[in-house]
């Protein structure tokens, strides 16, 4: 089905431990998105990306990292898991010359 | 830096009666977008409407309009005939024109009661 998917959907993970969390699109969006939604907090940029290899940092990069190789994908991973990163993490794009982004479903992270 | 306040942590209204969601933005750029977003209880972000900074009439969408006043720099969204399926949050966020990061208000939880 065309869109954006993110997966897993849900994911518990260790302090320490590595984890990746992928976003596919099928859209051929220039523009993709991570953001982390908190309580109180609202939805905050993590990185964003305008095309394939190139990507930069938003609002609260510390503890992760991205990378684009192809168009239609952008995973972001943690590092080193810490429990601040317990999360719901969004995927999002959006088509160069418009306005709106699309969200994917998002992603449940817990970090014991 | 933008900030996005959305002053009603929560809201009650009847079904079938129209609503008022708020929202107040502070920014530095001359051009740029506002947005509404719902999230129902399953968790995804649905795009709802955008109003350009320049845009002379208010946007709609549907049963969905923004009232936008620029000199009081809000950006409210206004629901008609409210449905049961419009229990969610609502999220109202700004873009920078040039910019790609939506910066969003912390979010307005609406139930409509039958």
């Amino acid at each position: 089905d065309a869109g954006i998917t993110q997966s897993p959907r849900y994911k518990i993970t260790e302090t320490g431990r590595q984890v990746t969390l992928m976003c596919h699109q099928t859209w051929s969006h220039s523009y993709m998105f991570w953001y982390r939604q908190d309580l109180g907090h609202g939805l905050r940029l993590i990185y964003y990306s305008a095309a394939a290899d190139i990507t930069d940092k938003g609002e609260v990069p510390d503890g992760y990292v991205v990378s684009r190789s192809k168009t239609e994908n952008f995973p972001l991973t943690l590092e080193s898991a810490t429990r601040s990163q317990t999360s719901v993490y969004f995927c999002a794009s959006r088509e160069q010359g418009r306005t709106e982004a699309f969200f994917g479903q998002g992603t449940r992270l817990t970090v014991v | 830096a933008q900030k996005i306040t959305q002053t009603q942590p929560g809201m009650f209204v009847q079904e079938k009666e129209a609503v008022t969601l708020d929202c107040t933005y502070d920014t530095s750029d001359q051009s740029y977008g506002l947005f509404w977003y719902k999230q129902p209880s399953s968790g995804e972000m649905i795009f709802l409407i955008y109003q350009g900074s320049y845009d002379e009439q208010n946007a709609t969408e549907g049963r969905y309009s923004l009232n936008f006043q620029k000199a009081r720099k809000s950006a409210n969204l206004v629901i008609s005939a409210s449905q049961l399926g419009d229990s969610a949050m609502y999220f109202c966020a700004h873009r920078g024109a040039g910019s790609y990061q939506l910066t969003f208000g912390k979010g307005t939880k609406l139930s409509v009661i039958p």
